[in-house]
């Protein structure tokens, strides 16, 4: 069972636009957000982190929206650059329990010049 | 932010031989590990989660005899593949948790090809 739900699985944004990925959770238990970013060939490197006590994250061009009545948060990319083309996962993990992290199942972003 | 060093970043071997792989954390100590794999295209799929000084935890289908996991340090931990197969030609990720924290880092991943 997915215990996390990211989507779109691809996306494609022209330069300069917002590309917004969503994911979705079911345990509300969770209480750290994580989002990765994995370049080809790379591990996953933390892009931005959210707990549930904030609705909104941001760190430079990078903010997360987090929605915890709907059970649901989301990446947004402004601005977004050739450069940050590469693969998104949404995690989401609770303490106690070793912070075993469950991750969403990845999404592509490509953005054109 | 913290540093995991995953060695190899890759490696060829033949079927049927072991592949030690080594996930170190260099600047802080990990009470906590977790090995991954990941095909292409795919998410991270939990292998494993090995706590300094006890036996790994493996997820359901795992199997403990060919995925043998050792954190027998509180920077070091390593996974072998044993008996290595073509199938288990795979992108094998670790990730490293001081105790206390909620962060984990995440090493350069290994690729594995079995031939």
């Amino acid at each position: 069972q997915q215990q996390v739900k990211q989507s779109p699985q691809s996306l494609i944004v022209q330069k300069g636009g917002i590309s917004i990925i969503n994911c979705a959770y079911e345990n509300t238990a969770f209480d750290y957000f994580p989002w990765y970013q994995q370049f080809p060939g790379k591990g996953p490197a933390l892009l931005i982190a959210i707990r549930p006590d904030v609705s909104e994250k941001k760190e430079g061009r990078f903010t997360i929206s987090f929605n915890k009545s709907a059970k649901q948060f989301s990446l947004h990319i402004m601005d977004s650059q050739p450069g940050d083309s590469a693969t998104y996962f949404c995690a989401a993990s609770k303490r106690g329990t070793g912070n075993q992290f469950y991750f969403g199942t990845g999404t592509s972003l490509t953005v054109i010049p | 932010g913290a540093v995991v060093s995953q060695h190899p970043s890759r490696v060829i071997c033949k079927s049927g031989t072991s592949v030690k792989i080594e996930c170190r954390s260099l600047d802080f100590q990990a009470t906590t590990m977790f090995w991954y794999r990941q095909f292409p295209k795919q998410s991270l799929m939990l292998m494993a989660t090995s706590n300094e000084g006890s036996k790994a935890t493996y997820e359901q289908g795992v199997e403990k005899d060919k995925f043998l996991i050792n954190h027998a340090s509180l920077t070091l931990s390593t996974l072998t593949v044993t008996s290595a197969h073509p199938e288990d030609s795979s992108f094998y990720i670790c990730s490293a948790l001081s105790r206390g924290n909620t962060e984990a880092f995440f090493g350069q991943g290994t690729r594995l090809t079995v031939v």
